[in-house]
């Protein structure tokens, strides 16, 4: 089943904060966050493995609450180019390796 | 991390003809994954393939519909079968990086017409 993703989308100012949620109904091996800009393969942005670690990216971070099954990605004082859309990918144990995808959340950053 | 060399990078096809789509990496991997991800929407795993063996693929999706080759451990293709305005898509070959996390060939933009 897929996960969760909620907002299903964003705009914000140059400077603004944001918050991307990804929950899971199974539970989680990994949680997987991608870019995605309009015409182009996804990128790997990170991954968090279960035991509820925050991990982080230049301004973008994320955190993974295993015992709820669900993930969220930070993105701090956002700028132009992280427009795009994002998703997160779960994978389970004994298929960690096979992932789900999310709905998608489309953040546009504007000026 | 691994290079992905994805082609036709898009094709216009007729109804009940057939594409092969392929994905050429260039280090040698163990699984590579086919998506499809229609416009707008998120990817969805079609199979996974490993080398010397037979593909698996997930639920709806069939392997009379969507034959994988895995020749090598470098090199898969992808054939969409028979054709039908709803196989209009974008898919994706997928293979995990040498670090953590995935790499994504650039798509191949199908249009059944």
């Amino acid at each position: 089943q897929q996960p969760v993703q909620s907002p299903q989308a964003v705009i914000l100012r140059e400077g603004e904060d944001a918050v991307i949620n990804c929950s899971s109904s199974k539970a989680l091996y990994s949680v997987h966050w991608y870019r995605q800009k309009h015409g182009e393969a996804p990128v790997f942005l990170m991954i968090l493995l279960k035991g509820g670690e925050q991990k982080g990216h230049e301004k973008i971070s994320a955190s993974f609450n295993e015992k709820k099954q669900q993930s969220s990605l930070y993105l701090t004082a956002s700028q132009l180019s992280y427009s795009g859309t994002y998703f997160c990918g779960t994978g389970q144990s004994g298929s960690a390796r096979q992932l789900t995808f999310g709905s998608g959340t489309q953040l546009t950053v504007l000026p | 991390s691994a290079v992905i060399s994805q082609k036709p990078s898009r094709d216009i096809c007729q109804r009940g003809t057939s594409l092969t789509i392929q994905c050429q990496v260039d280090s040698q991997v163990t699984m590579m994954f086919w998506y499809r991800q229609q416009p707008g929407q998120s990817l969805t795993l079609i199979a996974t393939a490993n080398q010397g063996s037979e593909a698996t693929y997930e639920s709806g999706f069939v392997i009379d519909k969507f034959p994988i080759s895995r020749p090598n451990l470098t090199f898969s293709t992808l054939t969409v079968s028979n054709m039908s305005p709803e196989d209009s898509s974008i898919y994706l070959c997928s293979v995990e990086r040498q670090g953590p996390g995935y790499t994504f060939g650039s798509g191949t933009r199908l249009t059944v017409v």
